[in-house]
């Protein structure tokens, strides 16, 4: 199973952002967080990671609590395109997907 | 932008037959993977490659899966004799480095048939 917990699924608004939380707080210190989507019936796709500091990268923003027990991945400006399944995932390697959290992007 | 390849897309075949999977990895990546994700269900690893040989492989990778990379650029993933169960879509990944450095990039799949 998943060392990560994601909420089911999210609704949000084309152009606003989008806060994906994701708690993992059996996370060991060196380990990583890792965020992937899938879009319908397309292979997932590697959006972004991180260890301790915040990062940002042209898909998204990642910022990870002070603790490492959890972190939020942000969609700066929902699009339609954006309506996935959201996977938080630790560690890396072997990756472990849940069921991840669905997120509806709507006019 | 590189990426990774999967031939065929789709792939029907009878139950006993034979298949295998075809895959491009991105040309300067070390890391190898195949994953599964059966309709409806989680996307479930299958088997990691470095080096010319296996890294990790999961439950499922039993005898009738191999893989193999014949000719370096291709990496591929045989099943010996397909079952029903074996239906799925198969994704291939590849990662310039194992965990902590980099992510992994996934080809489109094949959606295999067993019947």
């Amino acid at each position: 199973d998943a060392n990560t917990t994601q909420p089911t699924s999210m609704d949000c608004a084309e152009g606003r952002a989008a806060n994906l939380p994701c708690n993992h707080s059996t996370i060991s210190g060196n380990e990583y967080v890792y965020w992937y989507r899938q879009i319908h019936s397309q292979g997932p796709q590697y959006i972004i990671h991180g260890l301790k500091n915040n990062e940002t990268n042209e898909m998204a923003s990642l910022i990870i609590t002070e603790d490492r027990k959890s972190s939020t991945l942000i969609l700066p400006h929902a699009t339609l395109r954006d309506t996935a399944v959201y996977y938080c995932i630790s560690p890396g390697g072997k990756l472990v997907f849940g069921a991840g959290t669905i997120l509806r992007v709507k006019s | 932008e590189p990426e990774v390849t999967q031939t065929p897309s789709h792939q029907v075949t009878q139950m006993g037959q034979e298949v295998i999977l075809r895959c491009v990895p991105i040309s300067n990546h070390l890391y190898f993977y195949w994953y599964r994700q059966i309709l409806g269900q989680k996307v479930e690893f299958l088997v990691s490659f470095y080096n010319n040989e296996i890294s990790e492989k999961s439950e499922i990778f039993d005898d009738q899966f191999s893989v193999e990379r014949p000719d370096g650029s291709n990496f591929t993933l045989k099943i010996r004799s397909t079952k029903l169960e074996d239906s799925a879509m198969y994704f291939c990944a590849s990662s310039v480095s194992t965990s902590g450095l980099r992510g992994q990039y996934f080809g489109p799949g094949t959606r295999l048939l067993v019947l």
